[in-house]
């Protein structure tokens, strides 16, 4: 099992342009997240979807959206950015629906906005 | 709102030394607790966890940690490090009736020297 995969892992962008991150896990999770990590302040949610359908805001959602494409994939979009969201994004999966949750996580995506 | 304390920003040890990493969370309810490890230019792994039972909890690599409730901590140790232990740790805490609202603290940098 791969467990779960980011593409890409790097990225540049100019101010303004638009990316979409993707996420993918094999291990049949119900849910999938997004955290961005930056210097000094841990991983800050943005989006977590508790099962393929729904969709909820973390604790940073503005300047995102997410789609639950189906049960393995989650994707991120940066719809214009900025330079505030230059980061480090991860993305987590876990099975969900057991207070023995453990959020398995892919090796990230570094993302510089210029 | 659950909030997660990691006192030390940056532990510099030499090898053999003896760890202890602070995490204390702040929470009304009953809660899970985490530590997870990233090493350098890897994605975060899971430590060890504490749900409920023993509040010793033993993880890989000789890592253990112990929840003590009266304090609302959950202390990272380790008897003697190793250099391949230098990375950074997350303490998380989540709600234990909401396992995906999992909170990470600021983290800990590990420098080991060899």
């Amino acid at each position: 099992n791969a467990g779960v995969t980011q593409t890409p892992k790097f990225q540049v962008l100019k101010t303004g342009q638009s990316m979409t991150l993707q996420c993918a896990q094999d291990m049949n999770h119900n849910s999938m997240y997004w955290y961005r990590q930056d210097p000094g302040m841990g991983l800050r949610l943005i989006y977590y979807s508790a099962s393929e359908g729904t969709t909820d805001k973390g604790e940073v959602p503005n300047g995102y959206n997410v789609s639950r494409l189906n049960k393995r994939e989650f994707s991120l979009r940066l719809e214009s950015a900025a330079p505030s969201q230059t980061s480090v994004y991860f993305c987590a999966s876990s099975e969900a629906g057991t207070q023995t949750d453990t959020q398995y996580f892919g090796p990230g995506t570094r993302l510089t906005v210029l | 709102a659950q909030s997660v304390s990691q006192h030390n920003h940056h532990v510099i040890l030499s090898e053999a030394a003896s760890l202890e990493l602070g995490c204390n969370y702040s929470y009304g309810g009953t809660v899970n607790l985490f530590w997870y490890v990233q090493y350098p230019g890897q994605h975060l792994q899971l430590l060890l966890k504490y749900f409920s039972g023993d509040p010793l909890v033993k993880g890989i690599k000789g890592f253990e940690a112990e929840f003590i409730k009266s304090k609302f901590s959950f202390n990272l140790r380790k008897p003697s490090v190793q250099w391949s232990d230098t990375a950074e740790y997350f303490c998380a805490v989540s709600p234990y009736s909401s396992a995906s609202k999992i909170i990470f603290g600021s983290g800990t940098r590990l420098s080991i020297r060899p």
